[in-house]
């Protein structure tokens, strides 16, 4: 099992410029979610998705949007990237059954600069 | 408001040392789950340890040890002789209604 693959592992973008990150996951669990990583600051949760074809906002939404595409794919998506965008960014899933959250398992991460 | 809290922000300490570090977390909630993970120096994130808030019961997983506390809001994280191998950032999380708090984590480093 792969677990958890996020593509790509490095970006540079322009200021406007727009990407996708694409994440997938093979352990069949039914939530995912993605967050940025800043020096300082911890995780901080951009959006998640409890569910396929459910997502929600997280702490810091703004500027990102995603999509669930099926259970084993979450993408998160910069449509006018900015420099505060600069960041860490993984994505993580975990399983879920009725009234319990288990484990995350976390991605490598995708390192985006925006110049 | 749910929040967690890691006050400290860097710790050294020389191997074979104890070293305990700290998790505050704020929270109306009745249900919820708490986690600590590990990023060592490579930047993967790996998981811990998970509690549910009925569970107060320590936990003890060789060297580690955790300690979780309700009345003070604590879940306390305990490496007994410490080896140059657990120098990582480690992070105390937070989950209520399907959201994850994170703390700014707790860097340490430990000198052989």
């Amino acid at each position: 099992n792969a677990g958890v693959t996020q593509t790509p592992k490095f970006q540079v973008l322009k200021t406007g410029q727009s990407m996708t990150l694409q994440c997938a996951q093979d352990m069949n669990h039914n939530s995912m979610y993605w967050y940025r990583q800043d020096p300082g600051m911890g995780l901080r949760l951009i959006y998640y998705s409890a569910s396929e074809g459910t997502t929600d906002k997280g702490e810091v939404p703004n500027g990102y949007n995603v999509s669930r595409l099926n259970k084993r794919e979450f993408s998160l998506r910069l449509e006018s990237a900015a420099p505060s965008q600069t960041s860490v960014y993984f994505c993580a899933s975990s399983r879920t059954t009725s009234g319990s959250i288990y484990e995350q398992y976390f991605g490598p991460g995708t390192r985006l600069t925006v110049t | 408001a749910q929040k967690v809290t890691q006050a400290q922000t860097e710790i050294s300490v020389v191997e074979k040392e104890d070293v305990t570090l700290d998790c505050v977390y704020e929270t109306r909630d009745t249900t919820y789950y708490l986690f600590w993970y590990k990023q060592p120096p490579s930047g993967e994130l790996v998981f811990l340890i998970r509690r549910n808030s009925f569970d107060e019961q320590n936990e003890i997983s060789g060297r580690y040890s955790w300690n979780f506390q309700k009345s003070t809001s604590s879940f306390n994280f305990t490496i007994t002789a410490s080896q140059v191998v657990d120098s990582a950032v480690y992070f105390c999380a937070l989950e209520t209604g399907n959201q994850f708090y994170f703390g700014t984590g707790t860097s340490l480093t430990v000198i052989p």
